[in-house]
């Protein structure tokens, strides 16, 4: 079975601190992609970073980082200089194939003033 | 603008009624997709189709049913045979079906709540 887990309900961070996400995953698959999704209250899901399996480079998006370890299957996100605006759940997610996409229970993210 | 809209945004069924929840997308996506979100608990996808007039069952499709006549849109219907139906339901597409990745566009979502 192909599984994500998220072992982090809730975090809180202060703003301009930096925080991580935490991600495990489950697949016998050797090429798939990663994200992180993030859905503020407005619940609108919003794609933050991508990761390729068979990349070795980890992926970053401004102040959105991951770390990827692929023998590990660990896949966490870490958001520098938190910022107000990043309050919200956040998703990790990966895709096999056949549309084929499962997600996380989420990690719900507030960034305190 | 280019976008996926899902109408309406918050709706209300008595049980024992089908009601039909919207989405369309003018992004000229070939493949769209239908998530279940309930509280603690990731998406979970109920229906996907890849096609016009093609849909594949996901992971919780029973008591659901969708169509796809037309490119652009594809609605969901919630029967009276769903027996928890009251959750937030999102709808997305992608650019190419099966075999390939593409990153998935979300609607808005619609908040179901059964009275």
């Amino acid at each position: 079975a192909q599984t994500v887990t998220q072992s982090q309900p809730e975090m809180s961070v202060q703003e301009a601190e930096t925080v991580t996400l935490s991600c495990t995953y489950d697949t016998s698959e050797s090429n798939y992609y990663l994200f992180w999704y993030k859905q503020p209250p407005s619940r609108q899901m919003i794609l933050v970073i991508r990761q390729e399996a068979y990349k070795q480079q980890n992926a970053t998006e401004n102040r959105f980082s991951v770390n990827f370890q692929k023998a590990a299957k660990s896949f966490s996100l870490k958001i520098s200089d938190s910022q107000l605006g990043d309050t919200a759940m956040y998703f990790c997610a990966f895709f096999v194939n056949n549309n084929d996409m499962r997600f996380g229970a989420g990690t719900r993210l507030t960034v305190k003033p | 603008d280019g976008g996926i809209t899902q109408s309406p945004k918050y709706l209300f069924r008595k049980e024992g009624q089908n009601v039909t929840l919207s989405c369309e997308q003018n992004l000229n996506h070939d493949a769209m997709y239908w998530y279940r979100q309930d509280p603690g608990q990731g998406l979970r996808l109920i229906y996907y189709s890849q096609i016009v007039n093609d849909f594949q069952k996901g992971d919780i499709a029973e008591g659901y049913s969708v169509s796809r006549e037309k490119k652009e849109s594809f609605p969901l219907t919630v029967t009276s045979a769903q027996k928890n139906p009251t959750a937030f339901y999102l709808c997305a597409s992608s650019i190419r079906p099966r075999g390939f990745y593409n990153e998935q566009f979300f609607g808005p979502g619609t908040r179901l709540t059964v009275l």
